[in-house]
């Protein structure tokens, strides 16, 4: 168990919608990533916020949005929604923006029918 | 970030030494080695990193060569559940390459009974 959690677990809908993936950091943990996952790309990094600030963005689409609240869990916001969105999110958080190890959550399926 | 080259799958024995090997020829000297492993979808699990020194973990050793142009991961005894998926990254100063990993294809670890 990673300390970081995600919810929620699975989550599938229909073309054109608009759903909402969460994630609690660790404790004490002020940075979080997402990353994509789906069969042909990989692991793809999307966005990282530190301490409610975003501070890079990766292969992240327009429809795709995401923040950090003061409490310091995220959200990712994904609306619009095509077939090919289908894949696994990840959550990741580290200590600060550094060289600090990555711990990911257990990840969230979206499928998009 | 420096590339890494895996092979794509290997096998070994229950009881047994797993000896995942990585190279990074093209490695700078600021750049760290990590190690991460996804077991079936779950979420990626952090294993171990270093820099130039060998490292050891509850989880496993990290051998990097003097050069620092490849490296090798070590489960001392693999089990059924050290079937996964690991990752090799190097990973530079986050003033240069971000905060995110950048996952390559990996290594499919089989664990045979």
């Amino acid at each position: 168990d990673s300390g970081v959690t995600q919810t929620p677990k699975h989550l599938i809908t229909a073309t054109g919608q608009r759903v909402t993936l969460r994630c609690s950091p660790r404790s004490g943990d002020l940075s979080v990533y997402w990353y994509q996952q789906s069969l042909d790309q990989g692991l793809q990094f999307l966005i990282h916020y530190y301490n409610g600030e975003e501070r890079a963005k990766g292969n992240i689409l327009e429809r795709f949005s995401a923040q950090q609240f003061p409490d310091l869990h995220s959200e990712l916001n994904l609306s619009s929604l095509e077939l090919g969105d289908s894949a696994l999110y990840f959550c990741a958080s580290s200590e600060g923006q550094g060289r600090n190890t990555q711990y990911f959550g257990p990840g969230t399926r979206l499928t998009v029918l | 970030d420096a590339k890494t080259t895996q092979p794509p799958s290997m096998d070994c024995a229950e009881g047994r030494a797993a000896n995942l090997p990585c190279n990074h020829s093209t490695i700078s000297g600021n750049e760290y080695v990590y190690w991460y492993r996804q077991i079936h979808s779950q979420g990626p699990q952090y294993i171990i990193h270093g820099l130039k020194n060998n490292e050891t973990n509850e989880m496993a050793s990290l051998i990097i060569t003097e050069d620092r142009k490849s490296s090798t991961l070590i489960l001392p005894h693999a089990t059924l559940r050290d079937t996964a998926v690991y990752y090799c990254i190097v990973r530079g100063p986050p003033w240069v390459t971000g905060n995110q990993f950048y996952f390559g294809t990996g290594t499919s670890l089989t664990v045979i009974p």
